[in-house]
């Protein structure tokens, strides 16, 4: 594998279930973030995380629980969703360390909530 | 706030002929900017990007893009696009002082018609 990896690719899912979205970098970063992009509507930073801390929350609904074990893999799980949840969630890495660098995509997972 | 504006949704051009996708920034003492490329079913790919320097960038698949300071602009040509280059398009801004976080527009779907 190369790159950055998501998966699912799609996921359907109820709005009382539980799911979780995987993303792994295999390209030595040691920044990952999370991305909803929804139809008509800018890219939205959800998630930041460099050195695997948490640097960034843009006020994410807390039915969104990012988890970031370690510098390859970041999660995004999810619970009772609602229906305008449903996007295409795009998780990203770079090389963390100034402004500029940046920043890989990987294909992205798309969610239907129902 | 800091943003970032792509005038145009979407831009109909027919094969061979050039192009232009429009970006403007808010206004700042420092700021770097990128252009990405997202083909259906795909993740976001980096185009180019400016950082300093010569205020014309050169990028993959032949685009182009200027930076103008005093118009806040950062447009991104190509002087005669594929079948293939038809794809959503965004610009993004890195105000500096926000290390990797980028903000980017709204997109311009380039339909390259034969």
């Amino acid at each position: 594998e190369t790159g950055v990896t998501q998966t699912p690719r799609h996921l359907v899912m109820g709005m009382t279930n539980k799911k979780s979205l995987k993303c792994e970098q295999h390209l030595g970063h040691n920044a990952m973030y999370w991305y909803k992009q929804s139809a008509k509507k800018p890219l939205e930073l959800m998630f930041v995380y460099s050195l695997e801390e948490r640097v960034e929350n843009n006020s994410v609904p807390s039915r969104f629980s990012p988890e970031c074990p370690n510098s390859s893999h970041l999660f995004l799980h999810l619970h009772t969703l609602q229906p305008e949840d449903s996007a295409l969630y795009l998780c990203a890495s770079s090389q963390d360390g100034g402004a500029g660098n940046e920043q890989f995509f990987g294909p992205g997972t798309r969610l239907t909530v129902l | 706030a800091q943003s970032v504006t792509q005038l145009d949704s979407q831009v109909p051009v027919f094969e061979e002929a050039p192009v232009e996708l429009r970006c403007n920034y808010s206004s700042s003492v420092s700021v770097y900017l990128f252009w990405y490329v997202q083909y259906p079913n795909q993740g976001l790919q980096l185009l180019l990007k400016y950082l300093s320097g010569s205020t014309l960038v050169k990028g993959i698949n032949g685009f182009e893009a200027e930076f103008n300071k005093s118009q806040t602009s950062f447009h991104l040509r190509k002087p005669s696009v594929h079948i293939s280059d038809t794809a959503e398009y965004f610009c993004a801004a890195d105000y500096n002082n926000a290390g990797n976080m980028l903000t980017f527009g709204g997109g311009t779907r380039l339909m390259v018609k034969p």
